[in-house]
């Protein structure tokens, strides 16, 4: 089955620190890639939509400039989290997929961020 | 606001007996329908989905689930669960809005346990 590689799987680090978070579909070419974030005891919030080549679709609230997302290839997506505060910890997680429309999407593992 | 509801939040059986886990949405629209299930310590996996066709959808491990749209319905079933089932559930409905707009909205998640 088609595999998603996400990487690193922790991080902890101090406020002010930048983190990047890389998602590699590892046996098929994702036009589309989807990070979510996930708070203890809470849904999968969608935090973004990015598409190969072009620029992210943010959702509603969440800060652009504060969660970079590039999708420079078919097979790697990364979001950067910009000077992380202590509320930006969460758990990351990306999904791949062919095409939006009608391919279920493929999930990373996930990444825990704590920010001290 | 389009939303989705997984009504039961843990459920605990005895290994046989049978699963029913409901799933609702608040769309009169097109949708898309989604059951993935994440085991412990594992990456969410896609259990079946609905696009079209057949209302009632068979998936992997002997789960189906019934799109009922008169009841904005998508419950996940079960005949015979068995200790390997235990794990947490959840349901995901992509809608489709006016422009051909999508969103994927996910559920709160059910926690399964199974007592060998």
């Amino acid at each position: 089955g088609a595999v998603v590689s996400q990487h690193p799987s922790r991080v902890i680090c101090k406020s002010g620190t930048s983190v990047k978070i890389e998602c590699r579909s590892l046996d098929f070419q994702a036009t589309t890639m989807f990070w979510y974030r996930q708070f203890p005891k809470q849904s999968l919030m969608l935090m973004a939509t990015s598409n190969e080549g072009s620029k992210a679709t943010y959702e509603q609230g969440v800060e652009k400039d504060k969660f970079l997302i590039n999708h420079a290839s078919l097979t790697l997506s990364t979001l950067t989290v910009t000077s992380a505060h202590p509320e930006d910890s969460s758990f990351y997680i990306c999904s791949a997929s062919r095409t939006f429309e009608n391919q279920p999407q493929h999930f990373g593992d996930g990444t825990r961020l704590s920010i001290l | 606001a389009q939303s989705v509801s997984q009504h039961n939040h843990h459920v605990i059986l005895s290994e046989a007996a049978s699963l029913e886990l409901g799933c609702n949405y608040s769309y009169g629209g097109t949708v898309n329908l989604f059951w993935y299930v994440q085991y412990p310590g594992q990456h969410l996996q896609l259990l079946l989905k609905y696009f079209s066709g057949d209302p009632l959808v068979k998936g992997i491990k002997g789960f189906e689930a019934e799109f009922i749209k008169s009841k904005f319905s998508f419950n996940l079933r079960k005949p015979s669960v068995q200790w390997s089932d235990t794990a947490e559930y959840f349901c995901a409905v992509t809608f489709f809005n006016a422009g051909n707009n999508r969103k994927l909205i996910w559920g709160l998640g059910t926690s399964l346990a199974v007592n060998p």
